[in-house]
Protein backbone atom coordinates (compact mmCIF):
# COMPACT_ATOMS: atom_id res chain seq x y z
CA UNK A 1 0.00 0.00 0.00
CA UNK A 2 1.45 3.32 -0.91
CA UNK A 3 -0.99 5.80 -0.42
CA UNK A 4 -3.90 5.39 2.24
CA UNK A 5 -7.34 4.00 0.77
CA UNK A 6 -10.68 3.42 1.31
CA UNK A 7 -13.38 0.78 0.83
CA UNK A 8 -15.73 0.96 -0.03
CA UNK A 9 -15.96 4.49 -1.89
CA UNK A 10 -19.81 4.65 -1.71
CA UNK A 11 -22.42 2.67 1.02
CA UNK A 12 -26.04 2.82 1.01
CA UNK A 13 -27.71 1.28 4.19
CA UNK A 14 -31.45 1.16 5.64
CA UNK A 15 -31.90 2.80 9.23
CA UNK A 16 -31.02 0.29 11.56
CA UNK A 17 -28.41 -1.48 9.71
CA UNK A 18 -24.74 -1.79 10.95
CA UNK A 19 -21.74 -1.27 8.75
CA UNK A 20 -18.05 -0.64 8.47
CA UNK A 21 -15.85 0.61 6.53
CA UNK A 22 -12.06 -0.05 5.70
CA UNK A 23 -8.69 2.43 5.78
CA UNK A 24 -5.90 1.02 4.51
CA UNK A 25 -2.23 2.68 4.47
CA UNK A 26 1.33 2.51 4.44
CA UNK A 27 2.34 0.55 7.83
CA UNK A 28 5.87 1.98 7.27
CA UNK A 29 6.68 5.12 9.52
CA UNK A 30 3.15 5.24 11.45
CA UNK A 31 2.91 7.72 13.72
CA UNK A 32 -1.36 8.28 14.31
CA UNK A 33 -4.70 6.90 12.38
CA UNK A 34 -7.47 10.06 12.46
CA UNK A 35 -10.64 9.29 11.48
CA UNK A 36 -12.81 12.65 10.42
CA UNK A 37 -17.04 12.67 9.51
CA UNK A 38 -17.38 15.36 6.57
CA UNK A 39 -21.04 16.51 6.49
CA UNK A 40 -21.71 18.15 2.70
CA UNK A 41 -20.94 22.06 2.34
CA UNK A 42 -19.93 21.54 6.15
CA UNK A 43 -15.77 21.07 7.44
CA UNK A 44 -14.24 18.02 8.43
CA UNK A 45 -14.86 17.00 12.43
CA UNK A 46 -12.64 14.89 13.93
CA UNK A 47 -14.03 11.31 15.18
CA UNK A 48 -10.70 9.35 16.43
CA UNK A 49 -7.38 9.72 16.57
CA UNK A 50 -4.90 6.58 17.37
CA UNK A 51 -1.74 5.92 17.59
CA UNK A 52 -1.04 1.89 19.13
CA UNK A 53 -1.77 -1.16 17.35
CA UNK A 54 -4.69 -2.64 18.60
CA UNK A 55 -6.21 0.44 19.69
CA UNK A 56 -9.94 0.94 20.21
CA UNK A 57 -11.92 3.59 20.34
CA UNK A 58 -15.93 4.19 21.14
CA UNK A 59 -17.69 7.50 20.64
CA UNK A 60 -21.55 6.30 20.96
CA UNK A 61 -22.16 4.46 18.41
CA UNK A 62 -19.26 4.69 15.84
CA UNK A 63 -16.22 2.82 17.08
CA UNK A 64 -13.17 2.19 15.44
CA UNK A 65 -10.31 -0.01 15.65
CA UNK A 66 -6.32 -0.51 14.42
CA UNK A 67 -3.86 -2.79 13.22
CA UNK A 68 -0.62 -1.18 12.88
CA UNK A 69 1.24 -4.21 11.48
CA UNK A 70 -0.67 -4.73 8.41
CA UNK A 71 -1.56 -0.87 8.34
CA UNK A 72 -5.51 -1.08 8.86
CA UNK A 73 -8.08 0.45 10.56
CA UNK A 74 -11.92 -0.38 10.54
CA UNK A 75 -14.68 2.04 11.21
CA UNK A 76 -18.14 0.59 12.53
CA UNK A 77 -21.57 2.12 13.14
CA UNK A 78 -24.42 0.33 14.77
CA UNK A 79 -27.40 0.79 14.05
CA UNK A 80 -27.02 3.66 11.60
CA UNK A 81 -29.36 6.74 11.86
CA UNK A 82 -30.25 9.26 8.72
CA UNK A 83 -28.00 11.62 10.84
CA UNK A 84 -25.06 9.18 10.56
CA UNK A 85 -24.85 10.57 6.82
CA UNK A 86 -21.63 11.63 5.53
CA UNK A 87 -17.53 11.41 4.01
CA UNK A 88 -15.86 9.42 6.66
CA UNK A 89 -12.54 10.51 6.23
CA UNK A 90 -9.19 8.48 7.32
CA UNK A 91 -5.87 10.24 7.28
CA UNK A 92 -2.47 8.84 7.93
CA UNK A 93 0.02 10.99 10.00
CA UNK A 94 3.80 9.61 9.11
CA UNK A 95 6.44 11.65 10.49
CA UNK A 96 6.03 15.50 11.30
CA UNK A 97 2.80 16.47 11.40
CA UNK A 98 1.28 16.02 7.76
CA UNK A 99 -1.70 14.22 7.63
CA UNK A 100 -2.71 11.74 3.90
CA UNK A 101 -6.25 11.53 3.66
CA UNK A 102 -8.13 8.88 2.09
CA UNK A 103 -10.92 9.79 -0.61
CA UNK A 104 -12.77 8.95 2.21
CA UNK A 105 -16.36 6.18 1.99
CA UNK A 106 -20.15 8.26 1.51
CA UNK A 107 -22.63 6.79 3.52
CA UNK A 108 -26.15 7.69 3.23
CA UNK A 109 -28.51 6.32 5.95
CA UNK A 110 -32.19 5.93 4.38
CA UNK A 111 -34.76 5.84 6.79
CA UNK B 1 -13.87 29.23 21.31
CA UNK B 2 -14.91 30.30 17.66
CA UNK B 3 -13.51 27.60 15.93
CA UNK B 4 -10.75 28.06 13.56
CA UNK B 5 -12.48 31.17 11.10
CA UNK B 6 -11.97 31.95 7.79
CA UNK B 7 -12.98 34.23 5.45
CA UNK B 8 -14.18 34.97 2.76
CA UNK B 9 -16.37 31.85 2.92
CA UNK B 10 -17.03 31.95 -0.75
CA UNK B 11 -15.36 34.13 -3.24
CA UNK B 12 -16.12 34.35 -7.34
CA UNK B 13 -12.89 36.04 -9.45
CA UNK B 14 -11.53 36.52 -12.66
CA UNK B 15 -8.74 34.73 -13.93
CA UNK B 16 -5.58 36.75 -13.58
CA UNK B 17 -6.64 38.23 -9.84
CA UNK B 18 -5.15 38.02 -7.27
CA UNK B 19 -6.97 36.19 -4.34
CA UNK B 20 -6.67 36.28 -0.67
CA UNK B 21 -8.07 34.02 1.82
CA UNK B 22 -7.75 34.49 5.81
CA UNK B 23 -7.79 32.14 8.39
CA UNK B 24 -7.63 32.74 12.38
CA UNK B 25 -6.73 29.80 14.04
CA UNK B 26 -8.00 28.59 17.53
CA UNK B 27 -6.48 30.24 20.47
CA UNK B 28 -3.36 28.56 21.61
CA UNK B 29 -2.85 26.59 18.82
CA UNK B 30 0.09 26.26 17.89
CA UNK B 31 0.08 24.73 14.39
CA UNK B 32 -1.54 26.06 11.31
CA UNK B 33 -2.69 24.16 8.35
CA UNK B 34 -3.70 24.78 4.73
CA UNK B 35 -5.65 22.13 2.56
CA UNK B 36 -7.27 22.22 -0.51
CA UNK B 37 -10.69 20.04 -1.78
CA UNK B 38 -11.33 19.28 -5.14
CA UNK B 39 -13.51 16.62 -6.85
CA UNK B 40 -9.95 14.90 -8.60
CA UNK B 41 -7.79 14.97 -5.73
CA UNK B 42 -9.46 14.85 -2.83
CA UNK B 43 -8.20 16.94 0.53
CA UNK B 44 -4.80 17.56 0.22
CA UNK B 45 -2.30 19.57 2.27
CA UNK B 46 -0.62 22.78 0.74
CA UNK B 47 1.30 23.99 3.82
CA UNK B 48 1.60 23.78 7.60
CA UNK B 49 3.33 26.12 10.05
CA UNK B 50 4.53 25.56 13.53
CA UNK B 51 4.86 28.69 15.87
CA UNK B 52 4.02 31.39 12.69
CA UNK B 53 7.37 29.06 10.88
CA UNK B 54 6.54 27.48 7.64
CA UNK B 55 7.21 23.65 7.94
CA UNK B 56 6.47 21.97 5.13
CA UNK B 57 5.06 23.64 1.81
CA UNK B 58 5.63 20.40 -0.39
CA UNK B 59 2.12 20.26 -1.08
CA UNK B 60 1.94 24.39 -2.47
CA UNK B 61 1.09 23.50 -5.91
CA UNK B 62 3.67 26.44 -7.96
CA UNK B 63 4.73 29.99 -7.41
CA UNK B 64 1.62 31.71 -8.05
CA UNK B 65 0.59 30.02 -4.23
CA UNK B 66 1.89 31.66 -1.58
CA UNK B 67 1.11 31.51 2.78
CA UNK B 68 2.22 33.34 5.51
CA UNK B 69 1.70 33.99 9.33
CA UNK B 70 2.69 37.02 10.33
CA UNK B 71 1.48 36.34 14.08
CA UNK B 72 -0.10 33.60 16.06
CA UNK B 73 -3.66 34.43 14.84
CA UNK B 74 -3.49 34.99 11.57
CA UNK B 75 -2.40 33.35 7.92
CA UNK B 76 -3.47 33.77 4.35
CA UNK B 77 -2.93 32.49 1.77
CA UNK B 78 -2.73 34.02 -1.60
CA UNK B 79 -3.48 32.96 -5.17
CA UNK B 80 -1.72 35.36 -7.95
CA UNK B 81 -2.60 35.15 -10.62
CA UNK B 82 -5.41 32.93 -10.33
CA UNK B 83 -6.39 30.29 -12.65
CA UNK B 84 -10.02 28.60 -13.00
CA UNK B 85 -8.17 25.36 -12.32
CA UNK B 86 -7.54 26.71 -8.38
CA UNK B 87 -11.23 26.64 -8.34
CA UNK B 88 -11.98 24.83 -5.05
CA UNK B 89 -12.49 24.48 -1.71
CA UNK B 90 -9.40 25.87 0.79
CA UNK B 91 -9.61 24.64 4.85
CA UNK B 92 -7.37 26.15 6.81
CA UNK B 93 -7.07 23.55 10.24
CA UNK B 94 -5.46 24.70 13.57
CA UNK B 95 -4.09 22.10 16.20
CA UNK B 96 -1.84 22.53 19.62
CA UNK B 97 1.85 20.54 20.12
CA UNK B 98 1.43 18.41 17.48
CA UNK B 99 3.61 14.73 18.20
CA UNK B 100 1.50 12.08 17.85
CA UNK B 101 -1.90 12.06 17.02
CA UNK B 102 -3.26 15.25 18.16
CA UNK B 103 -6.78 16.54 16.38
CA UNK B 104 -6.64 19.14 13.70
CA UNK B 105 -9.37 21.15 14.04
CA UNK B 106 -11.27 22.41 10.60
CA UNK B 107 -12.55 25.79 9.71
CA UNK B 108 -15.61 26.09 7.50
CA UNK B 109 -13.61 26.64 4.51
CA UNK B 110 -13.50 29.34 1.27
CA UNK B 111 -14.88 28.02 -1.62
CA UNK B 112 -13.39 29.99 -4.37
CA UNK B 113 -14.24 30.20 -8.36
CA UNK B 114 -12.07 31.75 -10.65
CA UNK B 115 -14.05 32.34 -13.97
Amino acid sequence: ILNVEQSPQSLHVQEGDSTNFTCSFPSSNFYALHWYRWETAKSPEALFVMTLNGDEKKKGRISATLNTKEGYSYLYIKGSQPEDSATYLCARQASGSRLTFGEGTQLTVNP
Amino acid sequence: DAGVIQSPRHEVTEMGQEVTLRCKPISGHDYLFWYRQTMMRGLELLIYFNNNVPIDDSGMPEDRFSAKMPNASFSTLKIQPSEPRDSAVYFCASSFTQGWGETQYFGPGTRLLVL
